[in-house]
């Protein structure tokens, strides 16, 4: 089965950093680009960062460049984010997901993780 | 504010049909394909339609997509008390902030 299992998640406080993984199983992990898309409570998706299957294209949302950092590490089937210098609107689930088509960096997302719950909070 | 616009709700009778919008500009819709998620309460979202009009496998045929220009449009048959979420339209910008967007997200609430 093909499976995404995000952890890491937690209550920090502004300013201070987290660290997310995502582990990946049941598909060949080193074959596909890797995402993590964000939801605030209540709100919509947003598109946090996403790195190509050899970690040589990477790219970040406008919101989070300078302070997040996504890392794969392809022998233990895991993508990270780094998320430094965290504000209260970082307070999201945050979501890994799989795009459709293998080596394809943009491209629709059809496996998605249960995500995890960051609370950024004083 | 979401770089792609849809409507906040839509609402029909079960056995009806309905459609929801999605309104970017030549920078996202225009330049890339569309694809559309249905995101259940509590739930990860899930993919229904990817490039503009294709369904993975296990999505039923009453989930259908199209796309014209600088907008796309997710259209559901046959609709089903199950089919009460949102749904989000989604693709790439190709603009200086180059990545994914989403729009805003829609909720369906069958009557």
């Amino acid at each position: 089965e093909v499976q995404l299992v995000e952890s890491g998640g937690g209550l920090v406080q502004p300013g201070r950093s987290l660290r997310l993984s995502c582990a990946a199983s049941g598909f060949t992990f080193d074959d596909y680009a890797m995402h993590w898309v964000r939801q605030a409570p209540g709100k919509g998706l947003e598109w946090v960062s996403g790195i190509s299957w050899n970690s040589g294209s990477i790219g970040y949302a406008d919101s989070v460049k300078g302070r997040f950092t996504i890392s794969r590490d392809n022998a233990k089937n895991s993508l990270y984010l780094q998320m430094n210098s965290l504000r209260a609107e970082d307070t999201a689930l945050y979501y890994c997901a799989k795009p459709v088509g293998d080596y394809a960096v943009y491209d629709a997302f059809d496996i998605w993780g249960q995500g995890t719950m960051v609370t950024v909070s004083s | 504010q979401s770089v792609l616009t849809q409507p906040p709700s839509v609402s029909a009778a079960p056995g009806q049909k309905v459609t929801i919008s999605c309104s970017g500009s030549s920078s996202n819709i225009g330049n890339n394909y569309v694809s559309w998620y249905q995101q259940l309460p509590g739930t990860a979202p899930k993919l229904l339609i990817y490039e503009n009009n294709k369904r993975p496998s296990g999505i039923p045929d009453r989930f259908s997509g199209s796309k014209s220009g600088t907008s796309a449009t997710l259209g559901i048959t046959g609709l089903q008390t199950g089919d009460e979420a949102d749904y989000y339209c989604g693709t790439w910008d190709s603009s200086l902030s180059a990545g994914g967007v989403f729009g805003g997200g829609t909720k369906l609430t069958v009557l």
